[in-house]
């Protein structure tokens, strides 16, 4: 199966900082899906299809990359981001997901 | 307004199984494939498997194929999954997710804990 690897699995970040968080992905995927999940609630719908902002999330957020290399960027990081974010694939089964980023604001 | 309503806490004894139900409102239930997905404590997510409501075609991670079964009623638009033989290891939160195109879920239940314990 194709393990997603995800760095750092902690990031420290101040208001008004930009931040980047990476998947890496053991064998080539299409494209890389990513959600965002607070503590006790459902994970959200965040950037599919590697870049595309789902409904509703922010233009400071933005996805990139291929192959085996993707990231999620934070142009200036809110207090509402706060966080924990999970990259996803689909290219070739089983679906998996990686470890997950937890965002934390100083 | 796409909604997926699941089923309240389950407690189980090890050894028993459980069915957990995610009720769809909102849309056509047949059109998008149902997925089902297992979050551990604190953990990461992991994929369980999915159902094709239109015709109860389902796909399973082989990590869960012995361990859950997925199941749909388009009559009431609720789709199912039973696991049996439950362990510790079983624990969870489990969430019902639905596709908006293949593998991408835009839309996901409120998760269900089950807990085994005797």
């Amino acid at each position: 199966q194709i393990v997603l690897s995800q760095s750092p699995a902690i990031l420290s970040a101040s208001p008004g900082e930009k931040v980047t968080m990476t998947c890496r992905a053991s064998s080539s995927v299409s494209y890389m899906h990513w959600y965002q999940q607070k503590p006790g609630s459902s994970p959200k719908p965040w950037i599919y299809a590697t870049s595309n902002l789902a409904s509703g999330v922010p233009a400071r957020f933005s996805g990139s990359g291929s192959g085996t290399s993707y990231s999620l960027t934070i142009s200036r990081v809110e207090a509402e981001d706060a966080a924990t974010y999970y990259c996803q694939q689909w290219s070739s089964n089983p679906l998996t997901f990686g470890a997950g980023t937890k965002l934390e604001l100083k | 307004e796409v909604q997926l309503q699941q089923s309240g806490p389950e407690l189980v004894k090890p050894g028993a199984s459980v069915k957990i139900s995610c009720k769809a409102s909102g849309y056509t239930f047949t059109d998008y494939n149902m997925h089902w997905v297992k979050q551990s404590h604190g953990k990461s997510l992991e994929w369980i498997g999915y159902i094709y409501p239109y015709n109860g075609g389902t796909g399973y991670n082989q990590k869960f194929k012995s361990k859950a079964t997925l199941t749909v009623d388009n009559s009431s638009s609720t789709a199912y999954m039973e696991l049996r033989s439950l362990t510790s290891e079983d624990s969870a939160v489990y969430y019902c997710a639905r596709e908006l195109r293949p593998g991408w879920f835009a839309y996901w239940g409120q998760g269900t804990l089950v807990t085994v314990s005797a």
